[in-house]
């Protein structure tokens, strides 16, 4: 099955300050996602982008397809940013570990 | 609201009682789909369905049912649970396999305990 490696597995930041979370996965993909999941256990959809860039607020995603692998940039994080990210991809979903974010005040 | 509603949130229950966790999706989706997230495990796929009566094991299907009658309702069912099945489950939806145009979204979560 499809291996799907996230980095760093954990990272801790002041309050204002940038990150690039990466996601590898060894195969092609038609899906590709990246989830935050809160301190209550949800998972927030953030982002379905199988190829490309997209930007939501202080957060952009950008997936190379033919190079298999994702970032995640979060801008001028907040402590409300805290959690862990989520990479999952292929047509079934095969997430990987996750990244534990830490904001600090 | 689109959405995808689990209940209930939370549930502790002992060995051997038979339980339903309930997932319903309001899009009219095809895909649905059940996961357990268990610290150091992480997510893994427990059953899915492509459509109405049609399901397939997913990575850990043992001790697990499921059935999908509805478009819209996709229930797990722990025939005989056991403390191994302690764990938070999540059901989503999508609008076809292979996530559509838009992924996949994903329920509230159940946090059960079995004692």
């Amino acid at each position: 099955g499809i291996q799907v490696e996230q980095s760093p597995p954990d990272l801790i930041l002041q309050e204002g300050a940038n990150s690039t979370l990466r996601c590898n996965f060894s195969d092609s993909v038609n899906n590709l996602q990246w989830f935050h999941q809160n301190p209550w256990g949800q998972l927030i959809n953030l982002f379905y982008i199988p190829s490309g860039t997209k930007q939501n607020g202080r957060l952009s995603a950008t997936t190379v397809a033919t190079e298999r692998y994702s970032l995640l940039y979060i801008s001028s994080s907040q402590t409300t940013d805290s959690g862990v990210y989520f990479c999952a991809v292929g047509s079934r979903l095969t997430f990987g570990e996750g990244t534990q974010l830490t904001v600090n005040p | 609201e689109a959405q995808v509603t689990q209940n209930p949130r939370y549930l502790i229950t002992v060995t051997g009682k038979k339980l339903t966790v309930t997932c319903s999706q309001n899009m009219n989706h095809e895909y649905m789909s059940w996961y357990r997230q268990d610290p150091g495990l992480g997510l893994r796929q427990i059953y899915y369905s492509m459509n109405v009566e049609v399901t397939d094991k997913g990575d850990v299907p043992e001790g697990y049912k499921v059935s999908r009658k509805e478009k819209r309702n996709f229930p797990l069912i722990l025939e005989s649970p056991s403390p191994n099945q302690t764990s938070l489950y999540f059901c989503a939806s999508s609008l076809r396999g292979g996530a559509g145009w838009n992924g996949y979204t994903f329920g509230s979560g159940t946090r059960l305990t079995v004692v």
